[in-house]
Protein backbone atom coordinates (compact mmCIF):
# COMPACT_ATOMS: atom_id res chain seq x y z
CA UNK A 1 0.00 0.00 0.00
CA UNK A 2 1.09 3.86 -0.04
CA UNK A 3 2.67 5.17 2.93
CA UNK A 4 5.11 8.07 3.22
CA UNK A 5 7.91 8.39 6.03
CA UNK A 6 9.29 12.09 6.61
CA UNK A 7 12.00 12.94 8.83
CA UNK A 8 11.11 13.13 12.96
CA UNK A 9 11.51 16.23 15.31
CA UNK A 10 11.49 18.33 16.95
CA UNK A 11 13.39 20.46 14.76
CA UNK A 12 14.23 24.17 16.44
CA UNK A 13 15.86 26.39 14.48
CA UNK A 14 17.12 30.38 14.70
CA UNK A 15 15.67 32.94 12.44
CA UNK A 16 17.11 32.67 8.85
CA UNK A 17 18.59 29.38 9.28
CA UNK A 18 18.11 27.02 6.50
CA UNK A 19 15.50 24.10 6.70
CA UNK A 20 14.95 21.22 5.24
CA UNK A 21 12.31 18.24 5.68
CA UNK A 22 13.15 14.72 4.25
CA UNK A 23 9.84 12.83 2.53
CA UNK A 24 10.06 9.38 1.38
CA UNK A 25 7.59 7.31 -0.32
CA UNK A 26 6.25 3.93 -1.34
CA UNK A 27 3.76 3.72 -3.82
CA UNK A 28 2.44 2.41 -6.70
CA UNK A 29 1.89 4.12 -10.16
CA UNK A 30 2.89 8.10 -9.82
CA UNK A 31 0.67 9.62 -7.07
CA UNK A 32 0.94 13.23 -6.62
CA UNK A 33 2.73 14.90 -3.66
CA UNK A 34 1.94 17.09 -1.03
CA UNK A 35 3.31 18.75 1.70
CA UNK A 36 0.64 20.51 4.12
CA UNK A 37 1.57 23.26 7.28
CA UNK A 38 -0.62 23.07 10.55
CA UNK A 39 -0.13 26.69 12.64
CA UNK A 40 -0.90 26.01 16.08
CA UNK A 41 -4.68 25.60 16.93
CA UNK A 42 -5.65 25.45 13.21
CA UNK A 43 -6.35 22.37 10.67
CA UNK A 44 -3.96 21.48 8.21
CA UNK A 45 -3.67 23.45 5.57
CA UNK A 46 -1.73 22.91 1.78
CA UNK A 47 1.39 24.22 1.11
CA UNK A 48 2.78 22.90 -1.69
CA UNK A 49 1.79 20.31 -4.42
CA UNK A 50 3.94 18.47 -7.14
CA UNK A 51 2.04 15.66 -9.67
CA UNK A 52 4.78 14.82 -11.58
CA UNK A 53 8.14 13.37 -11.09
CA UNK A 54 10.11 16.34 -11.77
CA UNK A 55 7.60 18.83 -10.92
CA UNK A 56 8.87 21.56 -8.21
CA UNK A 57 6.27 22.90 -6.06
CA UNK A 58 6.86 26.65 -4.35
CA UNK A 59 5.28 28.43 -1.90
CA UNK A 60 5.70 30.94 0.74
CA UNK A 61 9.43 30.69 0.21
CA UNK A 62 9.28 27.01 0.21
CA UNK A 63 10.32 24.46 -2.30
CA UNK A 64 9.99 20.62 -2.69
CA UNK A 65 10.92 18.56 -6.08
CA UNK A 66 8.70 15.38 -6.86
CA UNK A 67 12.37 12.98 -7.47
CA UNK A 68 10.52 9.59 -8.75
CA UNK A 69 14.36 8.29 -9.00
CA UNK A 70 14.78 8.47 -5.43
CA UNK A 71 11.20 8.64 -4.40
CA UNK A 72 11.36 11.84 -2.64
CA UNK A 73 9.30 15.14 -1.71
CA UNK A 74 11.63 16.87 0.44
CA UNK A 75 10.37 20.14 1.74
CA UNK A 76 13.31 23.19 1.60
CA UNK A 77 13.47 26.85 2.58
CA UNK A 78 16.47 28.93 2.74
CA UNK A 79 15.52 31.28 5.14
CA UNK A 80 12.56 30.70 7.60
CA UNK A 81 10.89 33.17 9.86
CA UNK A 82 9.28 32.64 13.56
CA UNK A 83 5.87 32.56 11.43
CA UNK A 84 7.16 29.21 9.66
CA UNK A 85 7.00 27.71 13.10
CA UNK A 86 4.41 24.80 12.66
CA UNK A 87 3.62 21.17 12.32
CA UNK A 88 4.52 20.00 8.61
CA UNK A 89 3.12 16.91 6.71
CA UNK A 90 4.21 15.19 4.07
CA UNK A 91 1.51 13.32 2.02
CA UNK A 92 0.85 11.66 -1.21
CA UNK A 93 -2.39 10.89 -2.74
CA UNK A 94 -3.59 7.23 -4.39
CA UNK A 95 -7.26 6.80 -5.35
CA UNK A 96 -9.70 9.14 -3.41
CA UNK A 97 -7.17 9.44 0.03
CA UNK A 98 -4.27 11.00 1.23
CA UNK A 99 -1.71 9.19 3.22
CA UNK A 100 -0.13 11.61 5.62
CA UNK A 101 3.42 11.14 7.05
CA UNK A 102 3.68 11.71 10.92
CA UNK A 103 4.66 14.98 11.35
CA UNK A 104 7.31 17.21 11.91
CA UNK A 105 7.28 20.06 14.27
CA UNK A 106 9.36 22.94 13.83
CA UNK A 107 9.90 25.62 15.71
CA UNK A 108 11.62 28.71 14.83
CA UNK A 109 13.74 31.17 17.91
CA UNK A 110 13.88 34.92 16.79
CA UNK B 1 -15.94 31.93 2.67
CA UNK B 2 -16.40 29.58 5.70
CA UNK B 3 -15.01 26.37 3.82
CA UNK B 4 -15.28 23.31 6.11
CA UNK B 5 -16.64 24.06 9.83
CA UNK B 6 -16.84 21.43 12.62
CA UNK B 7 -18.92 21.13 15.79
CA UNK B 8 -18.18 20.93 18.61
CA UNK B 9 -14.30 22.15 19.11
CA UNK B 10 -14.36 20.59 22.40
CA UNK B 11 -16.24 18.06 23.89
CA UNK B 12 -15.56 15.85 27.06
CA UNK B 13 -17.48 12.23 27.25
CA UNK B 14 -17.40 9.17 29.77
CA UNK B 15 -16.46 5.88 28.54
CA UNK B 16 -19.24 4.75 26.84
CA UNK B 17 -21.32 7.83 26.37
CA UNK B 18 -21.92 8.20 22.64
CA UNK B 19 -22.08 11.20 20.70
CA UNK B 20 -21.77 12.88 17.30
CA UNK B 21 -19.37 15.17 15.12
CA UNK B 22 -20.64 17.52 12.93
CA UNK B 23 -19.19 18.61 9.60
CA UNK B 24 -20.57 20.85 6.84
CA UNK B 25 -19.05 22.23 3.72
CA UNK B 26 -19.94 25.10 1.40
CA UNK B 27 -17.89 24.35 -1.16
CA UNK B 28 -19.90 22.06 -3.36
CA UNK B 29 -17.32 19.41 -2.82
CA UNK B 30 -17.66 15.84 -3.58
CA UNK B 31 -16.02 14.15 -1.72
CA UNK B 32 -15.62 14.25 2.17
CA UNK B 33 -13.03 12.98 4.76
CA UNK B 34 -12.79 12.35 8.31
CA UNK B 35 -8.92 12.04 9.64
CA UNK B 36 -8.22 11.54 13.61
CA UNK B 37 -4.71 13.06 14.45
CA UNK B 38 -2.58 11.43 17.22
CA UNK B 39 0.87 12.29 18.61
CA UNK B 40 3.62 10.50 16.39
CA UNK B 41 0.99 9.23 13.98
CA UNK B 42 0.24 12.15 11.92
CA UNK B 43 -3.09 11.71 10.12
CA UNK B 44 -5.00 8.59 10.17
CA UNK B 45 -8.02 7.95 7.86
CA UNK B 46 -11.39 6.88 9.70
CA UNK B 47 -13.81 7.06 6.99
CA UNK B 48 -14.58 9.04 3.82
CA UNK B 49 -17.58 9.54 0.75
CA UNK B 50 -16.13 9.54 -2.36
CA UNK B 51 -19.72 11.57 -3.05
CA UNK B 52 -23.38 11.72 -2.08
CA UNK B 53 -24.85 8.62 -1.29
CA UNK B 54 -21.63 6.68 -0.63
CA UNK B 55 -19.13 5.87 2.11
CA UNK B 56 -16.02 3.88 2.61
CA UNK B 57 -14.15 2.59 5.29
CA UNK B 58 -10.29 4.06 5.85
CA UNK B 59 -7.88 2.83 7.63
CA UNK B 60 -8.91 2.87 11.34
CA UNK B 61 -12.80 2.69 11.03
CA UNK B 62 -13.61 0.48 14.01
CA UNK B 63 -15.97 2.47 16.73
CA UNK B 64 -16.62 4.64 14.28
CA UNK B 65 -19.86 5.18 11.82
CA UNK B 66 -20.96 7.89 9.64
CA UNK B 67 -23.73 9.48 7.54
CA UNK B 68 -23.26 11.63 4.69
CA UNK B 69 -26.76 13.35 5.01
CA UNK B 70 -26.05 15.55 1.70
CA UNK B 71 -23.83 16.36 -0.45
CA UNK B 72 -22.92 19.25 2.17
CA UNK B 73 -23.01 17.72 5.72
CA UNK B 74 -20.46 14.66 7.02
CA UNK B 75 -21.22 13.43 10.62
CA UNK B 76 -19.52 11.02 12.61
CA UNK B 77 -20.41 9.00 15.40
CA UNK B 78 -19.15 7.42 18.78
CA UNK B 79 -21.35 4.76 19.92
CA UNK B 80 -19.57 3.76 22.90
CA UNK B 81 -16.62 6.10 23.33
CA UNK B 82 -13.34 4.76 24.50
CA UNK B 83 -10.06 6.39 25.90
CA UNK B 84 -8.72 4.88 22.85
CA UNK B 85 -10.74 7.78 20.82
CA UNK B 86 -9.26 10.74 22.81
CA UNK B 87 -7.77 12.37 19.72
CA UNK B 88 -7.90 15.93 17.42
CA UNK B 89 -10.58 14.96 14.68
CA UNK B 90 -10.36 16.76 11.19
CA UNK B 91 -13.10 16.50 8.65
CA UNK B 92 -12.09 17.52 5.30
CA UNK B 93 -13.66 18.02 1.41
CA UNK B 94 -12.27 18.02 -1.70
CA UNK B 95 -13.97 18.50 -5.29
CA UNK B 96 -13.35 15.71 -7.31
CA UNK B 97 -13.36 11.87 -6.84
CA UNK B 98 -11.11 10.33 -9.33
CA UNK B 99 -7.18 10.32 -8.04
CA UNK B 100 -5.08 13.10 -8.86
CA UNK B 101 -4.21 16.07 -7.48
CA UNK B 102 -6.87 16.75 -5.52
CA UNK B 103 -6.09 19.19 -2.88
CA UNK B 104 -8.07 18.66 0.65
CA UNK B 105 -9.67 21.69 2.61
CA UNK B 106 -9.57 20.92 6.61
CA UNK B 107 -11.83 22.29 9.37
CA UNK B 108 -10.64 24.03 12.02
CA UNK B 109 -10.88 20.22 14.29
CA UNK B 110 -12.54 19.19 17.56
CA UNK B 111 -10.50 17.96 20.23
CA UNK B 112 -12.45 15.21 22.03
CA UNK B 113 -11.78 13.70 25.25
CA UNK B 114 -12.88 10.28 26.59
CA UNK B 115 -12.52 9.91 29.91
Amino acid sequence: GNSVTQMEGPVTLSEEAFLTINCTYTATGYPSLFWYVQYPGEGLQLLLKATKADDKGSNKGFEATYRKETTSFHLEKGSVQVSDSAVYFCALRGSYKLSFGAGTTVTVRA
Amino acid sequence: NAGVTQTPKFQVLKTGQSMTLQCAQDMNHNSMYWYRQDPGMGLRLIYYSASEGTTDKGEVPNGYNVSRLNKREFSLRLESAAPSQTSVYFCASSEATASGANVLTFGAGSRLTVL
